[in-house]
């Protein structure tokens, strides 16, 4: 198994561009999370899928992050527009329901 | 609230003692689950040990055990014979929830430095 696939892996972009950010989970696993890292805010758990289906969406910062997950292997995190506050390392990973979740490599995000 | 608290930023060992990394957790659930996490210097995070909460006995994997003392909602780490390359972040984690979904907190990590 390839494990969790990231894309990209970096990114910079202007203030004000949109952003994706897109995840494979691995496959079989049926939960799906987003973090994003920072060295002031630590390891922040974002939103979390089950099944597809977003359970809870409490960490996303503002409606200017929106997650979706269209199937069980694709899921995205957008970001519209940027802001240089958002630079991170932001974090996919994937579990089942009672395992440890395994993480991808990680997208690192600079807004300028 | 703080439901996962690791209390110390940064620990120094020397290589091939062992150290113990602290980690504290809150919750009403009955069921849940608590794990650690290595993240080095390349980013990565690799899992290293799972503690359920229904567990008799301390997980233990390798040069890993997990000291869990219930009561005292204590889930620490202990790396025996420490090497160089176990400098890194670690991180303790909690999983909660049933039924619906589950959901994991991370603790604030601590990076243990090992010295030659």
């Amino acid at each position: 198994d390839a494990g969790v696939i990231q894309s990209p892996r970096h990114e910079v972009t202007e203030m004000g561009q949109e952003v994706t950010l897109r995840c494979k989970p691995i496959s079989g696993h049926n939960s799906l999370f987003w973090y994003r890292q920072t060295m002031m805010r630590g390891l922040e758990l974002l939103i979390y899928f089950n099944n597809n289906v977003p359970i809870d969406d409490s960490g996303m910062p503002e409606d200017r992050f929106s997650a979706k997950m269209p199937n069980a292997s694709f899921s995205t995190l957008k970001i519209q527009p940027s802001e240089p506050r958002d630079s991170a390392v932001y974090f996919c990973a994937s579990s089942s329901p009672l395992d440890e979740q395994f993480f991808g490599p990680g997208t690192r995000l600079t807004v300028l | 609230a703080q439901k996962i608290t690791q209390t110390q930023p940064g620990m120094f060992v020397q290589e091939k003692e062992a150290v113990t990394l602290d980690c504290t957790y809150d919750t009403s659930d009955p069921s849940y689950g608590l794990f650690w996490y290595k993240q080095p210097s390349s980013g990565e995070m690799i899992f290293l040990i799972y503690q359920g909460s229904y567990d008799q006995q301390n997980a233990t994997e390798g040069r890993y055990s997990l000291n869990f003392q219930k009561a005292r909602k204590s889930a620490n780490l202990v790396i025996s014979a420490s090497q160089l390359g176990d400098s890194a972040m670690y991180f303790c984690a909690m999983r909660e929830g049933q039924g619906g979904g589950f959901k994991t907190i991370f603790g604030a990590g601590t990076r243990l430095f090992v010295k030659a």
